[in-house]
């Protein structure tokens, strides 16, 4: 089975600081990460993924994200916030062998000017 | 504008009627997926298409859930029997199958149906 953990349910930044947004998965092999926005009233919109090769994975916006094997992580960063990133950010996970991706519950990331 | 497209954007009707939904994809793009979001939590799987064949059903797909995608093309999504546990926001999604084999192709989502039961 895959799962997504995202353990925070808000966070709060001040425009201008660094924002990170914590995701930990769990898979059976290797897997395809991803992350996504969602704005008020609209669909979700692709920001970033990690396949293979490089850790550091950078996507739109200014947003990277980090794979971390070890500690089966994918945290989104971006090194300094806008009021503009105020959304719903999903985690999202394919196993190798699947063809669903499985998404986390979302993190509202509320940017404070 | 050459997105997913999802119609209606908004349902409300009342238990037990049935209700339909209908997704556009990106044209040209191979498979086409449902998920079911509700409040507070991320998109739940429903099924997905290969074409015009459906490959996967989540157990969330019960008997009053059909799907279908005739030609390959525009999907239907159909609730019989509505409930009050059915209002969600029902979210369509397309990719491209890439070289024969979906490898790493991220979803592209429309902007969703939001279905209220009352």
């Amino acid at each position: 089975a895959q799962s997504v953990a995202q353990p925070e349910d808000q966070v709060n930044v001040a425009e201008g600081n660094p924002l990170t947004v914590k995701c930990t998965y769990s898979v059976s092999g290797n897997p395809y990460l991803f992350w996504y926005v969602q704005y008020p009233n609209r669909g979700l919109q692709f920001l970033l993924k990690y396949i293979t090769g490089d850790n550091l994975v950078k996507g739109s916006y200014g947003f990277e994200a980090e794979f971390n094997k070890s500690q089966t992580s994918f945290h989104l960063k971006k090194p300094s916030a806008l009021v503009s990133d105020s959304a719903l950010y999903f985690c999202a996970v394919r196993d190798r062998g699947n063809n669903r991706l499985a998404f986390g519950k979302g993190n509202q990331v509320v940017v404070i000017p | 504008d050459t997105g997913v497209s999802q119609n209606p954007r908004h349902k409300i009707t009342k238990r037990g009627q049935n209700v339909t939904f209908r997704c556009d994809p990106i044209s040209e793009h191979n498979r086409l997926y449902w998920y079911r979001q509700t409040l507070g939590q991320g998109p739940e799987f429903l099924t997905y298409f290969q074409n015009e064949a459906q490959l996967e059903k989540s157990r969330l797909l019960s008997d009053r859930f059909s799907a279908e995608r005739p030609k390959g093309s525009f999907s239907t999504l159909e609730i019989q029997r509505t409930e009050q546990g059915d209002s969600a926001m029902y979210l369509c999604a397309s990719s491209p199958l890439t070289g024969g084999n979906w490898v790493t192709g991220e979803l592209f989502f429309g902007e969703g149906s939001r279905l209220t039961v009352l």
